[in-house]
């Protein structure tokens, strides 16, 4: 069975400072790879995805990530976060049911943005 | 594109009552729909996997009973609270996935369940 770990629940940083967020997986075959970003009281909304090709993947609202199998792990960058930023992300790996992918979703990490 | 809506977006429902959240894809097919909870600060579970004209398959500890999903179009899934006590007060969120090979999950803006 497939599982994600993200090590930090809360993450500060200020606006304007770079952003990383970390996220490990554990899929036995190759994954597909999401972030997700959600804000209080509301749905996710995707910020992108890795299913195959180029490992340097480029999201939406300048945010990206970086694939590396010999680690595992589908880290989310932002060389400069905006207050807007202010969220909780989710990681999530995807194992294909036939026709759709079923997620796990990683515990989330709370980024505070201060000014 | 890809737009899921959920009706309603918060239900207060007194405890031994049903509710019914209906999840919606308005401008795709979806052949797959999900069902996920999500207690306060926390991730989400998901609950049940369903596809158009077929019974859910719900996950392991998920009362099929209790949480009852029909997924009777391809553009509408609805899921039923049945008996609801406060411990089932959480926050409902919906996805779907539409044919094609498209993996991606296009979720909708949450139910906010209150059983007092």
């Amino acid at each position: 069975a497939q599982s994600v770990t993200q090590p930090d629940i809360h993450i500060t940083v200020s606006e304007g400072a770079s952003l990383e967020l970390r996220c490990n997986y554990s899929y036995g075959a190759t994954p597909y790879l999401f972030w997700y970003v959600q804000s209080p009281g509301q749905g996710l909304q995707l910020l992108l995805k890795y299913f195959s090709g180029d490992t340097l993947v480029q999201g939406i609202k300048g945010f990206e990530a970086e694939f590396k199998r010999s680690q595992s792990s589908f880290n989310l960058r932002k060389p400069s976060v905006h207050w807007s930023d202010a969220a909780e992300y989710f990681c999530a790996v995807g194992a294909s049911t036939g026709t759709a992918s079923k997620l796990t979703f990683g515990t989330g990490t709370r980024l505070q943005v201060t000014l | 594109g890809a737009v899921v809506s959920q009706h309603p977006s918060w239900v207060i429902c007194k405890s031994g009552t049903s509710v019914k959240i209906e999840c919606r894809s308005l401008d795709f097919q979806a052949t797959t729909m999900f069902w996920y909870r999500q207690f306060p600060k926390q991730s989400l579970m998901l609950m049940a996997t369903s596809n158009e004209g077929s019974k859910a398959t719900y996950e392991q500890g998920v009362e099929k009973d209790k949480f009852l999903i029909n997924h009777a179009s391809l553009t509408l899934s609805t899921l039923t609270v049945t008996s609801a006590h406060p411990e089932d007060s959480s926050f409902y969120i919906c996805s779907a996935s539409g044919a094609g090979g498209d993996y991606e999950q296009y979720f909708g803006p949450g139910t906010r369940l209150t059983v007092t």
